[in-house]
């Protein structure tokens, strides 16, 4: 059984271009979130997504980020118009259905991300 | 506003020893707490668990420990291995579903 699979693992973006970081979740797990890790710091909760639905978006920065976790394929984390501050490491983790009893959730290697 | 917070960014033990990793909260609606290990390179791996209906959780050389009034857990490691060499944080949950809200992580050498 695969772990939650991430692509690319690095990326490296001008400012200005668009980001775009891939999840996959484990199999059979249905609720995806993103975090972002910068220098020196723990991992920030950014959004919680279940098939084709966003359920928290509170961390997630107003402008130039979205996510989006279609019926088919990977969950994509886009960043359009990427500055320098964006820069960090940007990790995906899954979780089964009906994540009732623990909050346990499963990480991905994670994308590290530079803009030069 | 940092609500989960590991003040120390560094811990070193020697093999063997017993190792205790702090851990410090602010938000009284977190009702669920994790340790996650992490490796360079890697992701976060989860380590073990705690419920703020308990005060003790043990599993195998690890242990959390829970003080609500005092808003306060700790993890201990004995005996250390060098194997565990890694970060670890401190983990809240409960306040809204699925999110996970992080401590700054603290960085554990273990000498052999």
């Amino acid at each position: 059984n695969a772990g939650v699979m991430q692509n690319p693992r690095h990326l490296v973006r001008r400012r200005g271009q668009e980001a775009r970081l891939r999840c996959s979740p484990m199999k059979g797990h249905s609720h995806v979130y993103w975090y972002r890790q910068l220098p020196e710091e723990g991992l920030k909760f950014m959004v919680y997504l279940q098939k084709e639905n966003i359920i928290d978006e509170s961390g997630m920065p107003k402008e130039r980020f979205s996510a989006e976790f279609p019926k088919e394929g990977p969950s994509i984390l886009r960043i359009q118009q990427v500055v320098r501050g964006d820069s960090a490491a940007y990790f995906c983790a899954s979780s089964p259905w009906g994540q009732v009893v623990s909050y346990e959730q499963y990480f991905g290697p994670g994308t590290r991300l530079t803009v030069t | 506003d940092q609500q989960v917070k590991q003040n120390s960014p560094s811990l070193s033990v020697q093999e063997g020893r017993i190792s205790i990793l702090n851990c410090d909260y602010t938000n009284s609606m977190f009702d669920y707490f994790l340790w996650y290990k992490k490796y360079p390179a890697e992701g976060p791996t989860f380590l073990i668990s705690i419920s703020s209906i308990k005060d003790k959780n043990e599993d195998g050389r690890f242990t959390v420990f829970l003080n609500k009034s005092a808003k306060h857990l700790s993890l201990h490691i004995v005996p250390s291995q060098p194997g565990d060499s890694a970060v670890y944080f401190c983990i809240a949950g409960g306040t809204s579903y699925g999110k996970l809200t992080f401590g700054q992580g603290t960085i554990l050498t273990v000498h052999p």
